[in-house]
């Protein structure tokens, strides 16, 4: 099956901080989502980006689904950002759920 | 609904016990899926429902493990004899998945019930 990697593990950064989480995905997908779990574990849709640069608020993505990717930037992190990233997947072929990547642990300290 | 609701939110069962764990999921969804989170894990798929039917159960772990799907809405999760490695989130979510247009559509979790066998 499709395999996602995330990088990196784990990040710690600064109230105000900017930063790039990148996903890498081995085969051609449908679909890619960005999740962020917060610390009560609700799993938050931030963006469905299968391809192109999406903007929200302080957030935006960008997938090269040519080149099998996706980054996603957090510009002036807050507190609240702190939680999980996940990547997901659905891949192209026949492939009828999404796979998950292992995840960015983000820390934001004031 | 509005959203993807799940219950209960947390469930304390005692080893050897049944458990239940409902989903309701957004209204005119055809799509819903389990996972399910171990602590500090990624989530790890369990089945997929289209419509009433289940075409991918494969992420089941045991045959402790059912699930069904009613009216192409509420979806309940039975876990039979439960284990102590059965503790875990149970996540549900939903999306217009079809054929036609090949998940290009996002998904929707519930907030899950945090299952702890003791």
């Amino acid at each position: 099956g499709i395999q996602v990697e995330q990088s990196p593990p784990d990040l710690i950064l600064q109230e105000g901080a900017n930063s790039t989480l990148r996903c890498n995905f081995s085969d051609s997908v449908n679909n890619l989502q960005w999740f962020h779990q917060n610390p009560w574990g609700q799993l938050i849709n931030l963006f469905y980006i299968p391809s192109g640069t999406k903007q929200n608020g302080r957030l935006s993505a960008t997938t090269v689904a040519t080149e099998r990717y996706s980054l996603l930037y957090i510009s002036s992190s807050q507190t609240t950002d702190s939680g999980v990233y996940f990547c997901a997947v659905l891949g192209a072929g026949t492939a009828s759920k999404l796979t998950f990547g292992t995840g960015t642990r983000l820390q934001v300290t004031l | 609904g509005a959203g993807v609701s799940q219950s209960p939110s947390n469930k304390v069962t005692e080893k050897g016990k049944d458990v239940e764990l409902r989903c309701d999921p957004i209204s005119g969804h055809t799509a819903l899926y389990w996972y399910r989170q171990s602590l500090g894990q990624g989530l790890e798929f369990l089945i997929y429902f289209q419509g009433n039917s289940a075409p991918d159960k494969s992420g089941l772990p045991s045959d402790r493990f059912s699930a069904e799907r009613t009216g192409g809405s509420v979806s309940t999760l039975t876990i039979q004899r439960t284990q102590q490695e059965d503790s875990a989130v149970y996540l549900c979510a939903s999306s217009l998945f079809s054929v036609l247009n090949r998940g290009r559509d996002g998904y929707t979790f519930g907030s899950g019930t945090r299952l702890t066998v003791v």
